[in-house]
């Protein structure tokens, strides 16, 4: 069976902190492709990042950095100097090569203050 | 360009009732996935629909119904609401790829209360 933890429910951070979001995974596919999603408030599910089980080179996009472990089926997600702006919350997601419904996490909430 | 459109955006109905949920995918995409997301949750999978036919149902009872029209638009009917329907439903428009090697965009969603 697939599933999905993310083991934080809240993290509260204060601005320009930094912080990572951790998301362990359980597949027994050898292909299988990972996501992370942002809900703001409005509640659209923003798509931040898509990662296949071949590729565990970590990824950097401005503020956000992902690091992906198979070894420990692991797609941990961080975000250096934390803005209030990225206050949502955080689904990490699976899904397998032949499948078609992504597997989700319960999300982590992150508040960050000013 | 027009992302992905759902109407209404918030909803209440009476137990009992039934519901239709309303999505417009996204320029270019075909194929539609409903999810049901209840409050403090993650999103959880209903079913998806592709040429006009349902391809993959999640455990969600008959009461939950689609359809999908030859526009790619679709809808998700519940039949006889109870309490625990109330949730944000989540509709996903993606290209046909069965490696899915691009994202699913998301709508704003509906939310239903029900009563």
């Amino acid at each position: 069976a697939q599933k999905v933890t993310q083991a934080q429910t809240e993290i509260s951070v204060v601005e320009k902190e930094d912080v990572t979001l951790d998301c362990v995974y359980e597949t027994r596919d050898t292909t299988y492709y990972l996501f992370w999603y942002k809900q703001p408030p409005s509640g659209e599910l923003v798509f931040l990042i898509r990662r296949n089980s071949f590729d565990e080179q970590n990824e950097i996009s401005g503020r956000y950095s992902w690091n992906f472990q198979k070894s420990t089926s692991s797609f941990n997600f961080t975000i250096t100097a934390s803005q209030v702006v990225d206050s949502a919350v955080y689904f990490c997601a699976l899904i397998h090569q032949a499948g078609t419904a992504l597997i989700f996490g319960k999300g982590t909430t992150l508040s960050v203050s000013s | 360009d027009a992302g992905v459109t759902q109407s209404p955006t918030h909803l209440i109905k009476t137990r009992g009732q039934q519901v239709t949920l309303r999505c417009s995918p996204k320029s270019g995409h075909d194929t539609v996935s409903w999810y049901q997301q209840a409050l403090g949750q993650g999103p959880q999978f209903i079913f998806q629909y592709y040429e006009e036919e349902e391809r993959q149902r999640g455990n969600f009872p008959d009461r939950f119904s689609g359809h999908q029209f030859p526009n790619y638009s679709s809808e998700l009917n519940v039949n006889a609401l109870l309490l625990g329907d109330s949730a944000l439903y989540l509709c996903a428009s993606s290209p046909r790829d069965r490696n899915f090697n691009t994202e699913a965009f998301f709508g704003q969603g509906t939310r239903l209360t029900v009563v």
